[in-house]
């Protein structure tokens, strides 16, 4: 099993790009996360999903979109990249009974 | 507004201190509280509680849950320099919902 993975693992952006962080898991798992760490935080929920096809949004959704077409795969798109998203990235999943979240090795963006 | 707060932000011990760790909440519906370990990069999970007074052990750390003064603590004893890390504790809100403190920084040193 890969576990949870993400690509990329580091990214640049210009202002007003737009880019798509990739995140895969091998387990099965109904429950996907997308969260954000600015530098000496905690981790801000941005979507969640409970299963293909539904995604809710979590704290900080603004300026991201998801999709969830399969158990597998949980991409998060930004549309209109700003500063204000520079931050570490993780993607989690979990498993139906709810007792951890697996979470990726983390995408660092950065944008300029 | 839901809320986790965690204390002290940061701490420095020497080897073979015993560490407290506090997390307070205040959040809708709760479910569940989960401990997390964040060395350089992901959380790693530690402990998940959902039962007042139940105490939750693995090795040198312990965690338990008050759900009536609404508030969690991980204790870790006989610290190592490997326990250095920062230690998350984050709240189920609603369901799947979970909502993390901004940590404590632990630094132990030799």
């Amino acid at each position: 099993n890969a576990g949870v993975t993400q690509t990329p693992k580091f990214r640049i952006l210009k202002i007003g790009q737009s880019m798509t962080l990739q995140c895969t898991q091998d387990m099965n798992h109904n429950y996907m996360y997308w969260y954000r760490q600015d530098p000496g935080m905690g981790l801000k929920l941005i979507y969640y999903s409970v299963g293909a096809g539904i995604t809710d949004k979590g704290e900080v959704p603004n300026g991201y979109n998801v999709s969830r077409s399969t158990t597998e795969d949980f991409p998060l798109r930004l549309e209109l990249a700003a500063p204000s998203q520079t931050s570490v990235y993780f993607c989690a999943s979990r498993n139906d009974r709810g007792n951890e979240q697996f979470f990726g090795p983390g995408t660092r963006l950065t944008v300029l | 507004e839901d809320k986790v707060v965690q204390s002290p932000l940061s701490l420095v011990v020497h080897e073979g201190d015993t560490v407290t760790l506090n997390c307070s909440y205040e959040v809708t519906n709760f479910r569940s509280l989960l401990w997390y370990k964040q060395e350089k990069k992901a959380p790693t999970f530690l402990f998940m509680l959902t039962s007042s007074g139940i105490e939750k052990k693995s090795g040198r750390l312990s965690s338990i849950l008050d759900k009536k003064e609404l508030f969690s603590i991980l204790n870790i004893t006989a610290t190592q320099t490997g326990d250095s890390a920062i230690y998350l504790c984050a709240v189920e809100a609603r369901a799947y919902d979970m909502r993390f403190g901004a940590g404590t920084r632990l630094t132990v040193k030799p």
